[in-house]
């Protein structure tokens, strides 16, 4: 069956960067965007960035722009979402999720990111 | 981009039926038929319920239906059920080729 395998929890140190990855199986790596969500503790969901795996090409919330890269590597089928400056308040949940460019189809299990000093 | 509007809380006795409502803007939930809904858990990743605003998944009870009016989508859940009591997010695609999150909505089943 379809599954998004997220890389393990992290714990950074304040300016630090984090690379998280997210690997897809069983179904065609291309056909389906990628987007990334995050969840700090307590709170809601928070749309990130997406990229569409054919071609690479990407699209970030303003409030991320210049922080986040998002990058794949269609060999592996894997996917990656790179912050960087990292702050306490980027301490969350982050997800991939598989879907189409206007929608969230499916999640990961989550990477839990803490930033702490 | 602003969060869709959501109210904090609803609740229902099972049985019942519950809307969720999800406000936005021309740009983002009245310019598109691209809103989802999204279910939950505590400790759990999301699971999506409604897709293009009133699309059911294979699998999701038809319990579940979603419509939109101009700028505001709504989910209604029919015949509560114990296991429906979980938060519940909305989201649409917007102007700015970006998707945006309502705030959640936590439901309790009475």
């Amino acid at each position: 069956q379809v599954q998004l395998v997220q890389s393990g929890s992290e714990v950074k140190t304040p300016g630090a960067s984090v690379k998280v990855s997210c690997k897809a199986s069983a179904y065609t790596f291309t056909n389906y965007y990628m987007h990334w969500v995050r969840q700090a503790p307590g709170q809601g969901l928070e749309w990130m960035a997406k990229i569409n795996p054919s071609g690479g090409i990407t699209s970030y919330e303003q409030k991320f722009q210049g922080r986040v890269t998002m990058t794949r590597v269609t060999s592996t089928t894997t996917v990656y979402m790179e912050l960087s400056s990292l702050r306490s308040e980027d301490t969350a949940v982050y997800y991939c999720a598989r879907g189409y460019d206007t929608a969230i189809l499916m999640w990961g299990q989550g990477t839990l990111v803490t930033v702490s000093s | 981009q602003s969060a869709l509007t959501q109210p904090a809380s609803v609740s229902g006795s099972p049985g019942q039926s519950i809307t969720i409502s999800c406000t936005g803007t021309s740009s983002d939930v009245g310019g598109y038929t691209s809103v989802s809904w999204y279910q939950q858990h505590p400790g759990k990743a999301p699971k999506l319920m409604i897709y293009d605003v009133s699309n059911r998944p294979s699998g999701v009870s038809n319990r579940f239906s979603g419509s939109k009016s101009g700028n505001t989508a709504s989910l209604t859940i029919s015949g509560l059920q114990a296991e429906d009591e979980a938060d519940y997010y909305c989201s649409s695609y917007t102007t700015s080729s970006t998707l945006v999150f309502g705030g959640g909505t936590k439901l309790t089943v009475l």
